[in-house]
């Protein structure tokens, strides 16, 4: 079946240090894939997708590429701020139909 | 345009009484969905709607858990004679077609006293 596996949290990072949040997925076909980003008290908010191979989405610094080789859709930002805190999922949805699979989410905090 | 609203944001219910979540998509979308996400867990898939018809409910509990989306109004999820192992956050989330990505609401937080 389909499934998205992502790096156990929490993880733990000074302000300006590079971020690699893991997402490995299995899935029949091609999938499209997705980061959320679930600030405390909110709703998830799509923070980059990528539809097929190759693509790297990209949005606030934050990208990650699709790799279909490795079935792997890692998640990376240069420099991170306090305010990128927060939880991290990452999601694959299936063609042709809305099974949207999420990881567990890995919380992220930045200090100063 | 609105995003997805989810009201109330708060829901505090006794054991044995019935909550009602309400969901209302953004505008154009008539896919709507139903997350649970239980505390420090990932979001768990229920419910997939569309006008008036259930698509998917796999992971729908098979009692006290119903969904429906009338062709007037918003998404209305309810649970029956609530137990305190349901409290947890609620979330709807709208698509305007197949494979496009879902556009979260703020969420529900149910607690189960």
């Amino acid at each position: 079946g389909n499934s998205v596996t992502q790096m156990e949290g929490p993880v733990t990072l000074s302000e300006e240090a590079f971020l690699t949040i893991n997402c490995t997925y299995t899935a029949t076909g091609y999938p499209s894939l997705f980061w959320y980003v679930q600030y405390p008290g909110e709703g998830l908010q799509l923070l980059l997708k990528a539809t097929k191979a190759d693509d790297k989405g990209s949005n606030k610094g934050f990208e990650a590429t699709y790799r279909k080789e490795t079935t792997s859709f890692h998640l990376e930002k240069g420099s991170v701020q306090v305010s990128d805190s927060a939880v991290y999922f990452c999601a694959l949805s299936p063609r042709g139909n809305n099974d949207m699979r999420f990881g567990a989410g890995t919380r992220l905090t930045v200090k100063p | 345009n609105a995003g997805v609203m989810q009201n109330p944001r708060h829901l505090v219910r006794r054991r044995g009484q019935e909550a009602r979540l309400r969901c209302s998509p953004m505008k154009g979308h008539s896919h709507v969905y139903w997350y649970r996400q239980l505390p420090e867990e990932g979001l768990k898939f229920m419910v997939y709607l569309q006008k008036e018809n259930i698509i998917d409910e796999s992971g729908m509990p098979k009692e006290r858990f119903s969904a429906e989306f009338p062709k007037e109004g918003p998404s209305i999820l309810r649970i029956q004679q609530v137990v305190r192992g349901d409290s947890a956050a609620y979330f709807c989330a709208s698509a305007d077609r197949l494979d496009n990505e879902q556009f979260f609401g703020p969420g529900t937080r149910l607690t189960v006293l």
